[in-house]
């Protein structure tokens, strides 16, 4: 599977945007970009995914650059209860490729009162 | 429950000692992956069953480890004379599609702690 970068940790205040972003260089023409976050002693949950076009559901929107190099997850009004790790992940099918996702360290992301 | 079940939640054991963690998937559900999270670190791939398929056991750290899915529901992670590096929380995860879209669903981990 490609490979994503995100940085090590952000921070945000209560009731104001977060933009995490994810760097996805080698990412290939039929790949899915998954956000997935991981709340404290819980197992990940899904966050958003999309193809090429922006996304948007309740939980976040996903922006995605038009040469899909990179992405970038938008909690519209961060909350506290959004503080977490964020994975940004590729899932893979080419020919001969693995269905297996690769999550990396991710994101933790802080939010302050 | 509607979602994936983990048991147990957590095991402490001694070294040397065999576990057993049990993953029930979300009913229908044809894949099936097994991840461990040592403190502090991300998610590492271990296996992953799908549908009647051979599994994708290329994660596995060592031949200490195995794990079976029976009636291609329910999954048993099997760690045979464990060692301290294996303290970890192991969670699994099934989907209703191995397809690039499939999102996964997570359990809430079983956490070992090996003495």
């Amino acid at each position: 599977d490609a490979k994503t970068t995100q940085p090590n940790s952000m921070e945000s205040n209560e009731e104001e945007p977060v933009h995490l972003p994810c760097n996805h260089s080698t990412i290939s023409g039929t790949d899915y970009i998954h956000w997935y976050r991981q709340l404290p002693s819980q197992g990940p949950e899904y966050v958003i995914h999309g193809l090429t076009s922006n996304v948007n559901n309740r939980m976040a929107s996903l922006a995605i650059a038009e040469d899909r190099k990179s992405s970038t997850l938008i909690l519209h009004r961060a909350t506290l209860r959004d503080a977490a790790v964020y994975y940004c992940i590729l899932r893979s099918s080419s020919s001969g490729g693995s269905y297996i996702p690769t999550f990396g360290r991710g994101t933790s992301l802080i939010v302050h009162p | 429950g509607a979602g994936v079940s983990q048991s147990p939640s957590n095991k402490v054991t001694e070294k040397g000692k065999d576990v057993e963690l049990r993953c029930d998937p979300i009913s229908g559900h044809t894949a099936l992956y097994w991840y461990r999270q040592s403190l502090g670190q991300g998610l590492e791939f271990l296996i992953y069953f799908q549908g009647n398929s051979a599994p994708d056991k290329s994660g596995l750290p060592s031949d200490r480890f195995s794990a079976e899915r029976t009636g291609g529901s329910v999954s048993t992670l099997t760690i045979q004379r464990t060692q301290q590096e294996d303290s970890a929380v192991y969670l699994c995860a099934s989907s209703p599609t191995s397809g690039k879209a499939g999102e996964l669903f997570f359990g809430e981990g079983s956490r070992l702690t090996v003495l």
